[in-house]
């Protein structure tokens, strides 16, 4: 396997369940990240994870709770999700080259729809 | 507030007929500006770094350039396989890039 897989693809849940999405890398990159596309809107940077620790929570909702127990995976937990919070989930990697702006690798993201 | 504009949000060639996309960044500190070439239902697939002003990447039809304002991608004689949507992004900070809306190119035989 290379590059950035996430599982499951599609996910259909509803309001009052509980999931967790999947992201995993290898590609050896030491920053992980969580991002949200919505229809015809930029790309939502969520969370940040620098060597497993959580450098950027761009003031997302606590019903999205991440988790990097190494730097190779990341997961979203989600719970008590509403409808605007369908859209495709995506998550990339990228290198650690210090002040320098590295380019991100994504996955193929989750398309997550909340009923 | 750091932010960056694609235009235009949407354009249709003609095989052959070479364009070129506009993306307008105001980040404070740019560390670097970011192509990806996006197909429906995937995600974003990597395409140029540029990282200062006056330079330039090439990959077979598509060449990237960057100025202090703006960056552009120029498609020479686009072919139908290089419809998809295409987006700029701009490093501002440490490890976040903040993405365009992006500009969603359509190629007709």
């Amino acid at each position: 396997e290379t590059g950035v897989t996430q599982t499951p693809r599609h996910l259909v849940m509803g309001m009052t369940n509980k999931k967790s999405l999947k992201c995993e890398q290898h590609l050896g990159h030491n920053a992980m990240y969580w991002y949200k596309q919505s229809a015809k809107k930029p790309l939502e940077l969520m969370f940040v994870y620098n060597f497993k620790e959580q450098t950027e929570n761009n003031s997302v909702p606590s019903r999205f709770s991440p988790e990097c127990p190494n730097s190779s995976h990341l997961f979203l937990h989600l719970h008590t999700l509403q409808p605007e919070d369908s859209a495709l989930y995506l998550c990339a990697s990228s290198p650690d080259r210090g002040q320098k702006g590295t380019e991100a690798f994504f996955g193929q993201g989750t398309r997550l729809t909340v009923v | 507030e750091d932010q960056v504009t694609q235009s235009p949000e949407a354009l249709r060639l003609q095989e052959g007929e070479s364009s070129s996309l506009n993306c307008s960044y105001t980040v404070s500190g740019l560390r670097g500006l970011f192509w990806y070439r996006q197909d429906p239902g995937k995600g974003p697939e990597f395409l140029f770094t540029l990282y200062s002003a006056g330079e330039e990447k090439e990959k077979e039809r598509l060449k990237a350039t960057l100025t202090k304002k703006e960056s552009f991608l120029h498609i020479t004689a686009p072919k139908p396989e290089d419809s998809a949507t295409y987006l700029c992004a701009g490093s501002g900070g440490y490890n976040k890039l903040i993405f365009g809306a992006g500009t969603r190119l359509a190629v007709h035989p």
